[in-house]
């Protein structure tokens, strides 16, 4: 079974630039979260989406932030303009149960 | 909203000492989650614990949620250097997501 997956790894932008991430979660995953880890400091949600709808979006910074997840499987996280503070590593997680997996993370570096 | 704090923040210790993380609430948690995230890597499920005073063990690790359910420990035996990375322990509040602990990050020397 193929685990969540997202894209790019990595990317570098420069402040004022757009930027949007991509996740693909396990087949079947109704439930789908973004988090966020700034160097060194916990992990912080950003929302879920159970199937394509936005259960919870409580954890958006502000408005730059946007999440869709179109026809209720992968989701694309669009931040624009990008900030300085947006720097960081994006996680997306996938669950059915109360065992939430997570994909490889998306290094964002705002410069 | 609900949540944990985790300590240390930092650990180091020699290949083959012990080593512990704790996790404490002001509130009483429903469950408690325990997560793994190598450097560089991505978290990665380790257990949950539901039960007041549960214990749990996977082979050098053990798993302990308190008796009034408001805080929770991690404990390696015998560390090896493949147990170095940050461990976070989470609230799963249901319906929505995880409230992360800070983490406590592991460094073994051999």
């Amino acid at each position: 079974e193929a685990g969540v997956t997202q894209f790019p790894s990595h990317s570098v932008i420069e402040k004022g630039q757009t930027v949007t991430l991509r996740c693909d979660p396990i087949s079947g995953h109704d439930n789908l979260y973004w988090y966020r880890r700034v160097m060194g400091k916990e992990i912080k949600f950003l929302l879920h989406f159970v199937k394509e709808s936005k259960q919870d979006e409580s954890g958006m910074p502000n408005n730059r932030f946007l999440a869709e997840r179109t026809g209720g499987t992968y989701s694309t996280l669009k931040v624009q303009p990008a900030e300085l503070e947006d720097s960081g590593v994006y996680f997306c997680a996938s669950s059915q149960g109360t065992e939430q997996y997570f994909g490889p993370g998306t290094r964002l570096t705002v410069t | 909203g609900q949540q944990v704090m985790q300590i240390p923040q930092y650990q180091h210790v020699q290949e083959g000492e012990d080593f512990t993380t704790y996790c404490n609430s002001s509130t009483t948690l429903s469950n408690i989650q325990w997560y793994k995230q190598r450097p560089g890597g991505h978290p990665v499920f380790l257990i949950q614990l539901v039960k007041s005073g549960e214990v749990k063990k996977q082979k050098r690790l053990t798993f302990q949620f308190g008796e009034a359910k408001k805080n929770s420990s991690l404990h390696i035996t015998a560390t090896q250097t493949t147990d170095v990375g940050t461990y976070f322990c989470a609230v799963y509040q249901a319906g929505t997501a995880l409230i992360f602990g800070k983490g406590t990050t592991l460094s073994v020397s051999s």
